[in-house]
């Protein structure tokens, strides 16, 4: 059973940073490409970054670019989100979805629950 | 960048009736569009991809159709455990937006 798991997420002052982190099993995870998902309290879905399953490519929304470093960790079935220069609009749920093929496709067939993260002085 | 503009933003129907959602393009994505279904307090859950596919496991009554620009999602006969914000998103390009989402309830 595919499972994504995230952590990391706390409340954090204005200009902080924060580091997400997402555990996966039940699949091999060096096959497929990684993507973070947020959603701010009560709004949307908005796509924030993916990695290639390599992490030899990286791809950023605008709103996060020079801010945020996605990387992952292959031996350690990780992946992970650096959040510097945190802003208000940054608060969100954010979620660690898998690609649906071994491809740096951005179809999401699986997702974790989440980790919350609050931009609050 | 290709925005996604999904119609209505909420609707109320009966427990059985037919619903129908639509999502436009604002440039030709072929195919590449995905349907995804979010209940109150968890996480999306795909539901259509390519438009037009089911994803293994999805009821029938779930289905989508549509190319180029233009895009709908029916759920043939609604039922209360249907009751959810369903996403369409659109992956020919990066960023892969999403539409605004639209809230079904029922009546």
């Amino acid at each position: 059973e595919v499972q994504l798991v995230e952590s990391g997420g706390v409340v954090v002052q204005p200009g902080g940073s924060l580091r997400l982190s997402c555990a996966a099993s039940g699949f091999t995870f060096d096959d497929y490409a990684m993507h973070w998902v947020r959603q701010a309290p009560g709004k949307g879905l908005e796509w924030v970054s993916l990695i290639s399953w390599d992490g030899g490519s990286t791809y950023y929304a605008d709103s996060v670019k020079g801010r945020f470093t996605i990387s992952r960790d292959n031996s350690k079935n990780s992946l992970y989100l650096q959040m510097n220069s945190l802003r208000a609009e940054d608060t969100a749920l954010y979620y660690c979805a898998k690609s649906y093929t071994t491809g740096t496709t951005s179809l999401f067939d699986y997702w974790g629950q989440g980790t919350l993260v609050t931009v609050s002085s | 960048d290709i925005q996604m503009t999904q119609s209505p933003s909420s609707l109320s129907a009966s427990v059985g009736d037919r619903v129908t959602i639509t999502c436009q393009a604002s440039q030709d994505i072929s195919n590449y569009l995905n349907w995804y279904q979010q209940k109150p307090g968890k996480a999306p859950k795909l539901l259509i991809y390519d438009a037009s596919n089911l994803e293994t496991g999805v009821p029938s009554r779930f289905s989508g159709s549509g190319s180029g620009t233009d895009f709908t999602f029916t759920i043939s006969s609604l039922q209360p455990e249907d009751i959810a914000t369903y996403y369409c998103q659109q992956y020919d390009n990066l960023p892969p937006f999403f539409g605004g989402g639209t809230k079904v309830e029922i009546k």
